[in-house]
């Protein structure tokens, strides 16, 4: 069975600071690995994806992600946070044989003035 | 471009009462379609999958139904609403590889 981790409830950062928000994953055959993010009420918006190639993903809003398979992980990172960027953030993946996303339980960004 | 629309975007329901939420995508064809609900904005859970009109596969049983009676068309119904369907309800359609999602409609049971 795959899943998705994200072993952080909550991630508080300063305006300005980099961010890290974490996420492993443990999907059979090659993983396609995707960020989501949740202003509330709201949506889900795609934010990156990794399916092949590059381990560096590139984004929306200036984000990116590291795809680093001897750790599996994929963690969402961005340079200077902003206090836009506060949400919530969803790791989720499936193998390329599948059909449905295993999400993980979602991390809450606090970015502070 | 494609879009997804629900509706309605929020809804006050009395415990027992029969629940309609639909969902609609526009700008493609014969798209996998499925149906999350998010407890207390965190974790989602999968509801409902179709791959096609009439095919409906369950995730988790409970009060809650889906059909699918047009392409482009999603609805998840149920007979009798428990307090415990309170929830935000998340549509989202597959495109090539990426799952889409629409703006969710919050459903409170009083």
């Amino acid at each position: 069975a795959q899943s998705v981790a994200q072993p952080e409830d909550q991630v508080n950062v300063a305006e300005g600071n980099p961010l890290t928000v974490k996420c492993t994953y443990s999907v059979s055959g090659n993983p396609y690995l995707f960020w989501y993010v949740q202003y509330p009420n709201r949506g889900l918006q795609f934010l990156l994806k990794y399916i092949t190639g590059d381990n560096l993903v590139k984004g929306s809003y200036g984000f990116e992600a590291e795809f680093n398979k001897s750790q599996t992980s994929f963690h969402l990172k961005k340079p200077s946070a902003l206090v836009s960027d506060s949400a919530l953030y969803f790791c989720a993946g499936y193998n390329n044989a599948g059909n449905m996303l295993t999400f993980g339980g979602g991390t809450r960004l606090m970015v502070k003035p | 471009s494609q879009t997804i629309h629900q509706w309605p975007a929020t809804l006050v329901q009395p415990v027992g009462s029969p629940l309609s939420l639909e969902c609609t995508v526009e700008g493609t064809s014969n798209p996998n379609l499925y149906w999350y609900r998010q407890a207390a904005g965190r974790g989602l859970q999968l509801l409902f999958y179709s791959v096609g009109i009439g095919q409906i596969s369950s995730e988790v049983p409970q009060n809650l139904s889906a059909s699918r009676p047009q392409d482009r068309q999603f609805i998840l119904s149920s007979k009798k609403l428990l307090l415990s369907d309170s929830g935000f309800y998340l549509c989202a359609w597959r495109g090539t590889d990426t799952q889409y999602f629409g703006p969710g409609t919050r459903l409170t049971v009083l």
